[in-house]
């Protein structure tokens, strides 16, 4: 079993959909969970970061923890074709920290 | 968020020679840099971890003498891939870190093409 699986996609949606985005996780001493966001080619850029239960929320994007599932969602309102892009999510430790295959949103306008 | 600088962007070499990619820190002093390698459509992959200096710690199966880290400052990492061959073309992206619960920030990454 992976440390990190990420539901792999791909996801294609029409604009202003809320997208979801999900990771499960294995090792319970996890305890740093971010999420990412890759254009082709580019390197990642962080979208979200916690290292709490709960939902966090900034602009349209809310990450959401549970640490009881070892479950993370990424949530997306309104989303617009320019959120097409590859997601990743980064679990870990200080020590460690495992990222998902990633998945990959296509918004169509 | 913090800025990550990487170059070359893009890189075609021919079979043999080596190729360095540097990766900068810009407006933080990074104690920790790690190096990845990305395959089309596929996750990134740890190849090793620097430390400002010390030797760099590298993931089972990555060759240290092939993939060469030097960590000589707190903003400045760099990868030299020594000898290449057609199979070390990929995408290299480098990332940073302030300190050991900080965020991870990312370089624009480096396709490097190996003729």
């Amino acid at each position: 079993q992976k440390e990190v699986e990420q539901d792999p996609g791909p996801l294609s949606v029409p604009e202003g959909a809320i997208v979801s985005l999900n990771c499960t996780y294995s090792n319970s001493a996890f305890q740093y969970f971010m999420w990412y966001r890759q254009y082709s080619r580019k390197g990642p850029e962080l979208l979200m970061y916690t290292y709490s239960s709960g939902n966090k929320e900034d602009g349209r994007f809310t990450a959401q923890v549970d640490k009881s599932s070892k479950y993370i969602s990424l949530f997306i309102r309104d989303s617009q074709p320019s959120d097409s892009a590859t997601y990743l999510c980064a679990i870990g430790s200080a020590r460690q920290l495992t990222f998902g295959s990633g998945t990959q949103l296509t918004v169509l306008p | 968020g913090a800025v990550v600088s990487q170059h070359p962007s893009r890189v075609i070499c021919k079979s043999g020679t080596s190729v360095k990619i540097e990766c900068r820190s810009l407006d933080f002093q990074a104690t920790t840099m790690f190096w990845y390698r990305q395959f089309p459509k596929q996750s990134l992959m740890l190849m090793a971890t620097s430390n400002e200096g010390s030797k760099a710690t590298y993931e089972q199966g990555v060759e240290k003498d092939k993939f060469l880290i030097n960590h000589a400052s707190l903003t400045l990492s760099t990868l030299t891939v020594t000898s290449a061959h057609p199979e070390d073309s990929s995408f290299y992206i480098c990332s940073a870190r302030v300190q050991i619960r900080e965020k991870l920030f990312f370089g624009s990454g480096t396709q490097l093409s190996v003729l």
